[in-house]
């Protein structure tokens, strides 16, 4: 089976950097993504690592490391627009579900 | 906007009834799959559809069912319905092999009482 870990809430100054952290088990593993949902809405995809690195879009950036079983989200120049609950999922190898953390509430304070 | 639409958006229902849930998907993803999402939760996986197949599920009831159709669009059914299905429900679509990247529906809250 597969279980991640993420902390359940972060606040953080308007105009800052945050970074959420995500640990995971699984057996075989495709990749890790990333999904932000704010508060009555549908979960939205921000990111994905297939490989290890840091991949970049804008303000948002996520890293995997495959041999520490890590990866974190990295939001930059923070908007109060930003609070919401973020996700990481991952799928593992032989299977077609996604396997989601139970999420980080993120506080964007002015 | 993803392009995903769920019907109904709110619904009630009592224990022991039954419930369908439906879904359009993105235009041109042939691949369908529903999730559970209690609150302050995660969503769970229930199980995808490809080609009008189930070829996967999670660890859901055989009271969870669904369909998929020619146009790609889905159903999900629950039978006997428990205070405990009260949940958020999350259609998702994506293109066969990018399995990784899906796009949500809105959802449909459903509350049993």
């Amino acid at each position: 089976g597969q279980s991640l870990e993420q902390p359940s809430e972060v606040t953080a100054v308007e105009g800052a950097i945050v970074q959420i952290n995500c640990t995971y088990q699984t057996s075989g593993f495709y990749g890790l993504s990333w999904y932000q949902q704010h508060d009555g809405g549908a979960p939205t995809f921000l990111s994905y690592n297939g490989l290890d690195g840091l991949e970049e879009t804008g303000r948002f950036s996520s890293f995997l490391s495959r041999s520490d079983s890590y990866g974190y989200l990295l939001l930059q120049e923070l908007q109060m627009k930003d609070s919401a609950s973020y996700f990481c999922a991952v799928m593992g190898a032989g299977s077609y579900q996604l396997t989601f953390g139970k999420g980080t509430k993120l506080s964007v304070i002015p | 906007e993803t392009g995903v639409t769920q019907s109904p958006t709110h619904l009630i229902k009592t224990r022991g009834q039954q419930v369908t849930l439906r879904c359009s998907s993105q235009s041109g993803h042939n691949t369908v799959s529903w999730y559970q999402q209690a609150l302050g939760q995660g969503p769970q996986f229930i199980f995808q559809y490809y080609r009008e197949e189930e070829n996967g599920r999670g660890n859901f009831p055989p009271r969870f069912s669904g369909l998929q159709f020619p146009n790609y669009s889905s159903e999900l059914n629950v039978n006997a319905l428990e205070l405990d299905d009260s949940a958020l429900y999350l259609c998702a679509s994506s293109l066969a092999g990018v399995e990784n990247t899906i796009y949500f529906g809105e959802g449909s809250w459903l509350t049993v009482v």
